[in-house]
C-alpha cells in the first residue's frame, strides 16, 4: 500500500520569510495529493491540493509542487505570518485504487515574530 | 454552515470499560471517515461509509471496534473492551458524494484517555 514520508517534523521561522515541508510517496498509481493545516484542539482543514496532471498550483502565499517522476511533493508558504503555526499533514491518494488518503507525519511550524 | 460535530470532546475511562464516540457529518454529505490520531502522528483511516454502507473498514479492529451509521447520517464509533494503546485522538470527517477528489472536512475529533 501507499507510503508517505514528510520532512521537517518540526520547522521554525522567522515571520514574513519562507517555509518549505516536502513528502515523498511510494505508490506511483497516486494523483490526488492535498495538504491539511491542523491548529490545537481543531480537525485537520483542506488548505490546497494539486492532482498529477499539473506540476504546480499557487493560492496567494501558499504553493505546492508535484514531481511524479521522483515521487515528491511539497508545500511553500510565502510571507509567513504568525498564524500560519500550526501542524501541516501532507497526503496522498489513488482515486483509482483504495481511494483512501494516506497521510505524512506532521511538520509543526511555528512562525518567529 | 455548521461543520461536523463530534461528542464528547473528551473522555477519560479505565481499561477494559466500553467507550463510545458520536458523529453527526455536514448536512448532505453522505460519505463519513473515522480516523485515529495518534500523538505526534497523521490521521488513520479505520472506517469510511457510503451513506449507510461500510465501503472499506480493512483498518478497523474487529475484535474490539465497531461502527454503524444507521439511516446514512449520524454514525458511532465503539470499543469494547477499551485499551491503554486506544488512547488517541478519534476524528470524524464527511464529503459530498463519492468521489475522492470531494474536500473532506474534519470535526474537532474526541481525545480518548484510557488510564
Amino acid at each position: 500500500g501507499e507510503n508517505v514520508e514528510q520532512h521537517p517534523s518540526t520547522l521554525s521561522v522567522q515571520e514574513g520569510d519562507s517555509a518549505v515541508i516536502k513528502c515523498t510517496y511510494s505508490d506511483s498509481a497516486s494523483n490526488y495529493f492535498p495538504w491539511y493545516k491542523q491548529e490545537l484542539g481543531k480537525g485537520p482543514q483542506l488548505i490546497i491540493d494539486i492532482r498529477s496532471n499539473v506540476g504546480e498550483k499557487k493560492d496567494q502565499r501558499i504553493a505546492v509542487t508535484l514531481n511524479k517522476t521522483a515521487k515528491h511533493f511539497s508545500l511553500h508558504i510565502t510571507e509567513t505570518q504568525p498564524e500560519d503555526s500550526a501542524v501541516y499533514f501532507c497526503a496522498a491518494s489513488n482515486p483509482q485504487g483504495a481511494q483512501k488518503l494516506v497521510f505524512g507525519q506532521g511538520t509543526r511550524l511555528t512562525i518567529n515574530p | 454552515e455548521a461543520g461536523v460535530v463530534q461528542s464528547p470532546r473528551y473522555k477519560i475511562i479505565e481499561k477494559k470499560q466500553p467507550v463510545a464516540f458520536w458523529c453527526n457529518p455536514i448536512s448532505g454529505h453522505n460519505t463519513l471517515y473515522w480516523y485515529l490520531q495518534n500523538l505526534g502522528q497523521g490521521p488513520e483511516l479505520l472506517i469510511r461509509y457510503e451513506n449507510e454502507e461500510a465501503v472499506d473498514d480493512s483498518q478497523l479492529p474487529k475484535d474490539r471496534f465497531s461502527a454503524e451509521r444507521l439511516k446514512g447520517v449520524d454514525s458511532t464509533l465503539k470499543i469494547q473492551p477499551a485499551e491503554l494503546g486506544d488512547s488517541a485522538v478519534y476524528l470524524c470527517a464527511s464529503s459530498l458524494g463519492v468521489s475522492p477528489y470531494n474536500e473532506q472536512f474534519f470535526g474537532p475529533g474526541t481525545r480518548l484517555t484510557v488510564l
